[in-house]
C-alpha cells in the first residue's frame, strides 16, 4: 500500500495563478481532509469529504475548491493564488466508525507552496 | 465549539530527562476521541495514540505514557528518559461529531528539543 500520496512536493506560484494539489489514498478510506500548516497555528482544516460526491468546508475554506469523484482522489484547487496561501498543505484520510483505528488520520508527505 | 490548547510552545530538555507535554481540550460532546501525533524535522505526521472519552485508563508504550483526565479535560503526554530522536513537534487533537462527520481540531503543537 502506498498510503496517502500528494503531488507535487514543492510548488512556487505567482499571485493570481491557479493550480491543483493532488491527493490520493489506496486504503479505501471514506474520510479525506485537507489541512494547511502555518507557523504557530497548528493544522487548520480547509475542506473535507465524508465520501465520494460529498464535500464540505472546514475552518479556512476561502480561496480553495475541492471535489471528490472517487473514493481514492481528493484534489485541492487554488483558484487565484495569493501570498497568504503560502503554507504547507497536508492531505489526510481515515476510515469512519468508532472502533479500532477508526478516525486515526493517515497523512500524506505534504506540499510546500510558495506564492510570490 | 471544540478547542484544543497546547500552552507549551517550545520545550528544551537534556537527554535522559523526563518531559510532559500538556494538552487541554474543550468539548460539549460526551463521546469524543483524543489523539497525539508527532511531526519530526523531516515533516511527516505520525500517529501516536488514540483514546476515546469512555476510556480513562492511562496508557504506556515503551518510554511514552499518556494521562487522560476527564475531570480536568486534559490528555497529557510524558516521555521518559528522552532521546534526541524524540525531538519533534507534537500535536494533540480532538475529534467530535459535527453533523455527519467526525470533525478533528488540532492544537498548535509543542516543539520539543532534546539536547544531547
Amino acid at each position: 500500500n502506498a498510503g496517502v500520496t500528494q503531488t507535487p512536493k514543492f510548488q512556487v506560484l505567482k499571485t493570481g495563478q491557479s493550480m491543483t494539489l493532488q491527493c490520493a489514498q489506496d486504503m479505501n478510506h471514506e474520510y479525506m481532509s485537507w489541512y494547511r500548516q502555518d507557523p504557530g497555528m497548528g493544522l487548520r482544516l480547509i475542506h473535507y469529504s465524508v465520501g465520494a460526491g460529498i464535500t464540505d468546508q472546514g475552518e479556512v475554506p476561502n480561496g480553495y475548491n475541492v471535489s471528490r469523484s472517487t473514493t481514492e482522489d481528493f484534489p485541492l484547487r487554488l483558484l487565484s493564488a495569493a501570498p497568504s496561501q503560502t503554507s504547507v498543505y497536508f492531505c489526510a484520510s481515515s476510515y469512519s466508525g468508532t472502533s479500532g483505528r477508526a478516525l486515526v488520520q493517515f497523512f500524506g508527505p505534504g506540499t510546500r507552496l510558495t506564492v510570490l | 465549539a471544540q478547542k484544543v490548547t497546547q500552552a507549551q510552545t517550545e520545550i528544551s530538555v537534556v537527554e535522559k530527562e523526563d518531559v510532559t507535554l500538556d494538552c487541554v481540550y474543550e468539548t460539549r460532546d460526551t463521546t469524543y476521541y483524543l489523539f497525539w501525533y508527532k511531526q519530526p524535522p523531516s515533516g511527516e505526521l505520525v500517529f501516536l495514540i488514540r483514546r476515546n472519552s469512555f476510556d480513562e485508563q492511562n496508557e504506556i508504550s515503551g518510554r511514552y505514557s499518556w494521562n487522560f483526565q476527564k475531570s480536568t479535560s486534559s490528555f497529557n503526554f510524558t516521555i521518559t528518559a528522552s532521546q534526541v530522536v524524540d525531538s519533534a513537534v507534537y500535536f494533540c487533537a480532538l475529534s467530535e461529531k459535527a453533523g455527519g462527520y467526525q470533525k478533528v481540531t488540532f492544537g498548535t503543537g509543542t516543539k520539543l528539543q532534546v539536547i544531547p
